[in-house]
């Protein structure tokens, strides 16, 4: 098992460029989502999806945009990059449970900066 | 206020010593909670679940505290692998994950 796997690790983008972010797993996962890390902030929670065609937003959505069609990819989009969306960003995915809490597994991440 | 908050550190720990932080949440609703490892530059990785009546896994004892809503980790016998960030993750119904800021921890020969 690959786990979750994220494409780019780095990437360099200026103001107003877009660009996908990859994410896959291969542990049959309903549950996967997207966080940025900031310094100080802990994760935030960009968008999530629950299975194939589902999807929903989070913390912090804004700019950002995401498509569920298979259960194994959750593309991140970024629609006209800022030097705002400079960050880390992480994809995860857990199994499913209408409780709480299930483990996360986590990408490697992909680094972002924004000129 | 944030949901969940952490000291920061870092806490500079003598190898071999014992170190313990906390982590408070706001949310009184919250379900289920979690001590989540980080390397520097690198992904999160779950260390443990943290359960009402406590719990241990080796070196690492985890405590749930709802009545003033903190958790906290011990780390006996502190190894210089031990050096990370500890992730601080609270959890409410629908999977809705809150995540601290961190504690950074650097064990010292």
């Amino acid at each position: 098992n690959a786990g979750v796997t994220q494409t780019p690790k780095f990437q360099v983008l200026k103001t107003g460029q877009s660009m996908t972010l990859q994410c896959a797993q291969d542990m049959n996962h309903e549950y996967m989502s997207w966080y940025r890390q900031d310094p100080g902030m802990g994760l935030r929670l960009i968008h999530y999806s629950v299975g194939a065609g589902i999807t929903d937003q989070g913390e912090v959505p804004n700019g950002y945009n995401v498509s569920r069609s298979t259960t194994e990819d959750f593309p991140l989009r970024l629609l006209s990059a800022a030097p705002s969306q400079t960050s880390v960003y992480f994809c995860a995915s857990s199994y499913w449970l209408a409780g709480a809490g299930e483990t996360q597994y986590f990408g490697p991440g992909t680094r972002l900066l924004v000129l | 206020r944030k949901e969940v908050e952490q000291d920061p550190g870092p806490f500079n720990v003598p190898e071999g010593a014992t170190v313990a932080f906390n982590c408070t949440y706001s949310n009184s609703a919250s379900q289920s909670f979690f001590w989540y490892r980080q390397d520097c530059r690198k992904e999160p990785k779950l260390l443990m679940s943290v359960y009402s009546s406590g719990n241990e896994d080796g070196r690492f004892t985890a405590q749930l505290n709802r009545a003033s809503q903190y958790i906290s980790l011990l780390i006996r016998d502190s190894k210089l692998s031990d050096s990370a960030t500890y992730l601080c993750v609270v959890a409410a119904a629908g999977n809705k994950l809150t995540f601290g800021g961190g504690t950074r921890v650097l064990v010292k020969p």
